[in-house]
């Protein structure tokens, strides 16, 4: 199995452009997650779901968008790109949902610099 | 709020020291807690939860209601325990703000 991979490893982006940050994961698990890890900081919560077509916002979802129109997928949208988003983001999955002590699985990490 | 804090950015300890990396919770009641651990060039990992009473790597860590704290602890560090530390709450979606432990040989 590869648990959740994110795609892609690194982006540079110009202020204003848009992307879309991917993430999949192949365990089955119901709860999907994105967080952002800024330097020297710890990771702060996007957005976050608990089911095909089910999202809800974390603690700092303005600038972002996400959709879950399935199980694996949950992706993560850039829609104008600003400095502030210069970021290492990470997905994670569980298969119980975190807020009852759940183990998270996470990616690799998506490096990201808006310039 | 509920959070956990963790005080320290940066330790750094000899190889064959005692290490101790400190967790404070800020919320009351029976708190399942979470140590997460980053090495280099690798993805965020679960280390060791309190519910579980492990000992991962010699690492254990006590809930301490008192003192509100969960600290790790490993009584002789080994140099590939240099990594990113994180404590996290189970009750919420959080993590703290990590302590980078490095290991002096």
């Amino acid at each position: 199995n590869a648990g959740v991979t994110q795609t892609p490893k690194f982006r540079i982006l110009k202020i204003g452009q848009s992307m879309t940050l991917q993430c999949a994961q192949d365990m089955n698990h119901n709860y999907m997650y994105w967080y952002r890890q800024d330097p020297g900081m710890g990771l702060k919560l996007i957005y976050y779901s608990v089911g095909a077509g089910i999202t809800d916002k974390g603690e700092v979802p303005n600038g972002y968008n996400v959709s879950r129109s399935t199980t694996e997928d949950f992706p993560l949208r850039l829609e104008l790109a600003a400095p502030s988003q210069t970021s290492v983001y990470f997905c994670a999955s569980s298969l119980l949902h975190r807020a009852i002590n759940e183990k998270l699985f996470f990616g690799s990490g998506t490096q990201l610099s808006v310039l | 709020a509920q959070r956990v804090t963790q005080p320290e950015k940066l330790l750094s300890v000899f190889k064959g020291a005692p290490v101790e990396l400190k967790c404070n919770y800020s919320y009351s009641g029976s708190p399942e807690l979470f140590w997460y651990v980053q090495y280099s060039r690798q993805r965020l990992q679960l280390l060791l939860r309190h519910i579980s009473r492990e000992s991962i790597k010699g690492f254990t860590a006590d809930l301490n209601k008192g003192e509100t704290s969960f600290h790790l602890k490993k009584p002789f560090a080994q140099e590939e325990d240099s990594a990113m530390y994180y404590c996290a709450p189970g009750e919420k979606l959080t993590f703290g703000t990590g302590t980078r432990l490095t290991i002096i040989p």
